[in-house]
């Protein structure tokens, strides 16, 4: 079983849309969670942290679930330029021990 | 500016010939990793540092090699590369507890081994 497991998708959505995609993991005892935006073929870049109260950047909210160890991350107002794959991350009880998802991808159309 | 650099960008190789991929960061993070990425599968640790001359393996670190004796340097080593190390790499840096702040990913080597 894997460590994290997202919906590969893709989603494919029209521009202004609200999108939202879930990420599950399977240590209950995961310590700090993240959203990672990358582009086809480029490096990966953090989105933001996720926090146990739910927080926002901008059109961006992502919530942490533990009781259910799922985190989530909504995207209001799609942009041409949120198309990408976004990568769920979990860090676990080792500080340097990150496990990534595989990502899911978002095509955001005109 | 705050550069994590890799090099080299793409490489094409035969099996068996050692190579290096080289990672060298400014920030002075003490925090440095290795990941591969390949369909399907996500990205995987191959080795991590958290100081210089301190480093531990990740979850996949068959075939590779790291040193760290300087705090900007983590170079990847494949002593004899096979085809199934055909992947794309990453190297990741973190100036505190990366569990806290996540990594800075370089900008990645395409590495194909025929």
């Amino acid at each position: 079983r894997k460590e994290v497991e997202q919906d590969p998708g893709p989603f494919n959505v029209p521009e202004g849309a609200t999108v939202a995609f879930n990420c599950t993991y399977s240590n209950s005892a995961s310590q700090s969670f993240f959203w990672y935006r990358q582009d086809c073929r480029k490096e990966p870049k953090l989105l933001m942290s996720v926090y146990s109260s739910g927080n926002e950047d901008g059109r961006f909210t992502a919530q942490l679930n533990r009781a259910s160890q799922y985190i989530s991350l909504l995207i209001r107002d799609s942009k041409l330029s949120d198309s990408a794959t976004y990568l769920c991350v979990v860090n676990e009880n080792n500080f340097n021990k990150f496990y990534f998802g595989s990502g899911t991808k978002l095509n955001v159309k005109p | 500016e705050a550069q994590v650099t890799q090099n080299p960008r793409y490489l094409i190789t035969v099996t068996g010939k050692k190579l290096t991929v080289t990672c060298s960061q400014n920030m002075n993070h003490e925090y440095m990793s290795w990941y591969r990425q390949d369909p399907g599968l996500g990205l995987r640790q191959i080795y991590y540092s958290m100081n210089v001359e301190v480093t531990d393996k990740g979850d996949v670190p068959e075939g590779y090699k790291v040193s760290r004796k300087e705090k900007r340097n983590f170079p990847l080593i494949l002593e004899s590369p096979s085809p199934n190390q055909t992947s794309l790499y990453f190297c990741a840096t973190s100036g505190g507890r990366a569990g806290n702040y996540g990594y800075t990913f370089g900008s990645g080597t395409r590495l194909t081994v025929v």
